[in-house]
């Protein structure tokens, strides 16, 4: 079955610590995106990657990066300097413009 | 900001009742889309309405579009449980690629 999985499902990072979450696609999707979600808060772009090796920032990209290297996979890393990362992330990926993203089932981050 | 803005924030009807949800935006669109996301998941994909449409079904879901008005409805009709959820609308741009931006969310409760 063709989808986006994300992992892990849940992730605790320290104070000062990096963490990489995972997002991987076989549906042979180019474009792939990742969003942060706050309690009653819709979903805020942080990047996204249109094609292998390229990426632009979304709205609220301080404190993240990522990398493009194959296809199939964006990871995201939350660095120490983003200052209140504990929120839900979903990463989504969409092949035509017109037909919607698929999501995946999302990470939740809690800094302990 | 682009961002939509769902009304209401949230929903509660009874078994076999219809449920309305409101999304408005600010800027001209090429694009709308109507997201379900059930606690702690991702978002699924319920359907796309472009700017030159006005009416979109499918199956107990009716879309509307009004860009003079620059609002949207989603309509479920003979509401059951299983429709308990949030809803998101989500708006492209003409000058966003392929970025859409999603409003906060009507949460919607179906009493059995």
């Amino acid at each position: 079955d063709g989808g986006i999985t994300q992992s892990p499902k849940y992730l605790f990072r320290k104070e000062g610590q990096n963490v990489t979450l995972s997002c991987e696609q076989n549906l042979n999707h180019d474009a792939m995106y990742w969003y942060r979600q706050d309690p009653g808060q819709g979903l805020r772009l942080i990047y996204y990657s249109q094609i292998v090796n390229d990426f632009q920032k979304g709205d609220i990209a301080e404190g993240y990066s990522v990398s493009r290297e194959k296809k199939e996979s964006f990871p995201l890393t939350v660095t120490s300097a983003q200052k209140n990362p504990t929120a839900f992330y979903l990463c989504a990926s969409s092949g035509e413009r017109f037909y919607g993203y698929t999501f995946g089932s999302g990470t939740r981050l809690t800094v302990v | 900001s682009q961002q939509g803005e769902e009304d209401p924030q949230a929903l509660s009807i009874q078994e076999g009742e219809n449920a309305t949800m409101n999304c408005s935006y600010k800027t001209s669109i090429n694009n709308l889309q109507w997201y379900r996301q059930n606690s702690g998941r991702g978002l699924v994909h319920l359907i796309l309405i472009r700017s030159n449409e006005r009416e979109k079904h499918s199956g107990r879901l009716r879309v509307t579009l009004d860009t003079s008005k620059k609002s949207s409805s989603l309509l479920i009709t003979a509401s059951r449980a299983a429709d308990t959820a949030s809803y998101f609308c989500a708006t492209d741009g003409h000058f966003t690629g392929n970025q859409f931006y999603f409003g906060t969310g009507t949460s919607l409760t179906v009493i059995p």
